[in-house]
C-alpha cells in the first residue's frame, strides 16, 4: 500500500522551531518530486515546498522562503520539512503529497497539526 | 504568481444532479489545472490531472475540461459521497496555487 505519514507536529511559541517528517511507503520514494502543504483550519490549501528526485533543487512559497526548508533522505525514505521563526500564521496542518511526475499530486498524507502559540 | 478564483464558493445540490464547477486563472496556464476533493477531516484527493485526465480509482463521473484560463469539473450525476470540498490548483508555474475551494452540500 502506498502510504505517507507525517509526524513532528505539535504546540510551539512564536519564535520557534518544529521539524516535521514524512515517512514515505509502498512506492520507489526515490523517483518522485515531493511536496509540503499546508491547511489553516477552516481555510484552503496553500502550497509552501517542493523537492526533487534527489534532494539538490528546491522552491518555495515566498510566505516561508527563508524560514523553512525542506529535505529529504531517500535511504530512509523520508522526507522533512524544518520550520523555523514560527508566528501565529503558521497555524495549520501540514501535508506532506507525492508528485505524480507533474500530474498533480497523486498520495497525501493524513497530515500533522501545528500550532504556534504562547 | 498565478491567482486562481473558482465559483460558486458552495452550492447545494441533490443526488443526482448534475453540478458543475468553475475554476478561472488570473493567465493561461494551458492545460496545467488539477482537481482535488476534499472531504471533511481528511487529505485531499486527487481527481482529475491536466485539465481532463481522470486520474486512477475515480469515478467516471466525474470530467474536467478547458484549457487557457478557464476550466471546469463537473459531477453528471451527484452521489452522497461526493459531498466535500473542491479545489483547482494550477502546476503551470511556481508558487503552485490552489483556488479557494468550493463546498458541494446536499439541498
Amino acid at each position: 500500500e502506498v502510504l505517507l505519514v507525517e509526524s513532528g507536529g505539535g504546540l510551539v511559541q512564536p519564535g520557534g522551531s518544529l521539524r516535521l517528517s514524512c515517512e514515505a511507503s509502498g512506492f520507489y520514494f526515490s523517483g518522485h518530486w515531493m511536496h509540503w502543504v499546508r491547511q489553516v483550519p477552516g481555510k484552503g490549501l496553500a502550497w509552501l515546498t517542493r523537492i526533487n528526485e534527489g534532494g539538490g533543487g528546491s522552491s518555495y512559497a515566498d510566505s516561508v522562503q527563508g524560514r523553512f526548508f525542506v529535505s529529504r533522505d531517500n535511504a530512509k525514505n523520508k522526507l522533512y520539512l524544518e520550520m523555523n521563526s514560527l508566528r501565529a500564521d503558521d497555524t495549520a496542518v501540514y501535508y506532506c503529497a507525492r508528485d505524480s511526475h507533474h500530474s498533480g499530486m497523486d498520495v497525501w498524507g493524513t497530515g500533522t497539526t501545528v500550532t504556534v502559540s504562547s | 504568481d498565478i491567482q486562481m478564483t473558482q465559483s460558486p464558493s458552495s452550492l447545494s445540490a441533490s443526488v443526482g444532479d448534475r453540478v458543475t464547477i468553475t475554476c478561472r486563472a488570473s493567465q493561461s496556464i494551458s492545460r496545467y489545472l488539477n482537481w482535488y476533493q476534499q472531504k471533511p477531516g481528511k487529505a485531499p484527493k486527487l481527481l482529475i490531472y491536466g485539465a481532463s485526465t481522470l486520474q486512477s480509482g475515480v469515478p467516471s463521473r466525474f470530467t474536467g475540461s478547458g484549457s487557457g484560463t478557464d476550466f471546469t469539473l463537473t459531477i453528471s450525476s451527484l452521489q452522497s459521497e461526493d459531498l466535500a470540498t473542491y479545489y483547482c490548483q494550477q502546476s503551470d508555474s511556481l508558487p503552485l496555487t490552489f483556488g479557494p475551494g468550493t463546498t458541494v452540500d446536499l439541498k
